[in-house]
């Protein structure tokens, strides 16, 4: 089946640095999506991403749908404590169809006040 | 408003037990419902989607099954429990198929989730 990889797995940063993570896939992908998960909880859709190149921004959260649509990133600026949480890539390939949606294994952030 | 429960929020089984998981949506008709498996560290993996009452597609082959009795409710079973059968259990909605402003309606809502342990 279609695989992400997210990087980094993990990430230790300062409240108020910008960060950045990313989601890549051997396969091309129709539409990418971000979620957070907080802890003990299920996951928010944060942004959806539908075209190439795509520029997308929800408050401080900013992704992007690469170009060679194998590949998305997430940016997130002047970080909060309230970051904190699990990041996932998801994305909706060619023939996947409306119901299925591969996820990512995740970017744990960590935010120190 | 819509809202999604799932229950119970915790549940420690031994192996070989059966199972039983229950999620229930309010607010909604005829929703998309599916339910993931969360192992820990992984990401989310879709084990049954279910677009209509009696409706059930596997994605993926174990000893796990899904019904849908009513619109609204979804349940995730076992006969016999594995240990690797551990893990986060997340139920989610989605209005039915279609698109809003010529683009596929994406957001899942996801519910709180069953933790469980198979000893």
């Amino acid at each position: 089946g279609q695989q992400l990889n997210q990087s980094p797995q993990s990430m230790f940063i300062q409240e108020g640095e910008d960060v950045s993570m990313n989601c890549t896939s051997s396969s091309i992908f129709n539409t990418w999506l971000w979620y957070k998960q907080d802890p003990g909880e299920g996951p928010v859709l944060l942004i959806a991403l539908y075209k190439a190149g795509e520029l997308t921004s929800n408050g401080r959260l900013t992704a992007q749908f690469g170009i060679t649509r194998k590949d998305s990133f997430l940016n997130i600026s002047a970080s909060i404590p309230s970051d904190v949480g699990i990041y996932f890539c998801a994305g909706r390939w060619p023939g996947g169809g409306y119901q299925k949606v591969t996820f990512g294994t995740g970017t744990k952030l960590q935010v120190i006040p | 408003s819509q809202t999604i429960h799932q229950w119970p929020a915790t549940l420690v089984q031994p192996v070989g037990s059966p199972l039983s998981l229950e999620c229930t949506v309010e607010g909604t008709s005829n929703p998309n419902l599916y339910w993931y498996r969360q192992a820990a560290g992984r990401g989310l993996q879709l084990l049954f989607y279910s677009v209509g009452i009696g409706q059930i597609s596997s994605e993926v082959p174990q000893n796990l099954s899904a019904s849908r009795p009513q619109d609204r409710q979804f349940i995730l079973s076992s006969k016999k429990l594995l240990l690797s059968d551990s893990g986060f259990y997340l139920c989610a909605w989605r209005p039915p198929t279609g698109l809003a402003g010529g683009q596929i309606q994406e957001t899942q809502y996801f519910g709180p989730g069953t933790r469980l342990l198979v000893l």
